[in-house]
């Protein structure tokens, strides 16, 4: 079964940019769609955008159109997000989850901090 | 996009007693293929959400069968049989239909 694990926690500043990642093992990381997902504090969920390595296909909500780059690294079994021109409100716990119409595996979480 | 809205934001129960969860989308999330693409996940405070329940009613590998799914078109539920310690948590309905996936506010349970 795959396991996804996160990088770590991150502070930046507002208009900066973060690159997390997301390591995929025990399974085959062509097979699978990868999805980020984040949650503000206090707050629910919001579904960011996600790569398909089989289809060197990405989509992207549009709030985060334009701001936001998701990358499969097909050698190293390593999904990326990045995001750009950090507000504070960028402030939340950004988890990848595999899968296509759905999340069916989670990694831990990575907490990102933006503030001056 | 599609709004999901769940019902209501917050629960408490007895252990040993029932709960209900409502959740409704705005549009069908019925495919022309018959599948259903309507999902429950629980999160646990500090951690990450986990799969429950996926197309309506299908329990996810482990999951207890204190957890039922039901529901069509735009009205679902989640029923847990009989509530205990460990179902403590915030429960999110989300629709894998169309993107972007979207998520109810979530049902917080809580234990009497």
């Amino acid at each position: 079964q795959v396991q996804l694990v996160q990088s770590g926690a991150e502070v930046k500043k507002p208009g900066s940019s973060v690159k997390l990642s997301c390591k995929v093992s025990g399974g085959r990381f062509r097979s699978y769609g990868f999805n980020w997902v984040r949650q503000a504090p206090g707050q629910g969920l919001e579904w960011m955008g996600r790569v398909i390595p089989t289809l060197d296909m990405t989509d992207y909500a549009q709030n985060f159109q334009g701001r936001v780059t998701i990358i499969a690294d097909k050698s190293t079994g390593i999904v990326y997000l990045e995001v750009g021109s950090l507000r504070s409100d960028d402030t939340a716990v950004y988890f990848c989850a595999s899968g296509y119409d759905y999340g069916v595996t989670w990694g831990q979480g990575t907490l990102v901090t933006v503030s001056s | 996009e599609i709004v999901m809205t769940q019902s209501p934001l917050s629960l408490s129960v007895t252990p040993g007693q029932p709960a209900s969860l409502s959740c409704k989308s705005s549009q069908t999330l019925l495919h022309t293929n018959g599948k259903t693409s309507l999902y429950w996940y629980l999160q646990k405070a500090g951690q990450s959400p986990h799969l429950l329940i996926y197309e309506v009613s299908t329990r996810f590998s482990g999951v207890s069968d204190r957890f039922n799914g039901s529901g069509s078109g735009t009205d679902f539920t989640l029923k847990i049989s009989r509530v205990a310690a460990e179902d403590v948590g915030v429960y999110y309905c989300m629709q894998g239909y169309q993107l972007p996936w979207t998520f109810g506010q979530g049902t917080k349970v809580e234990i009497k």
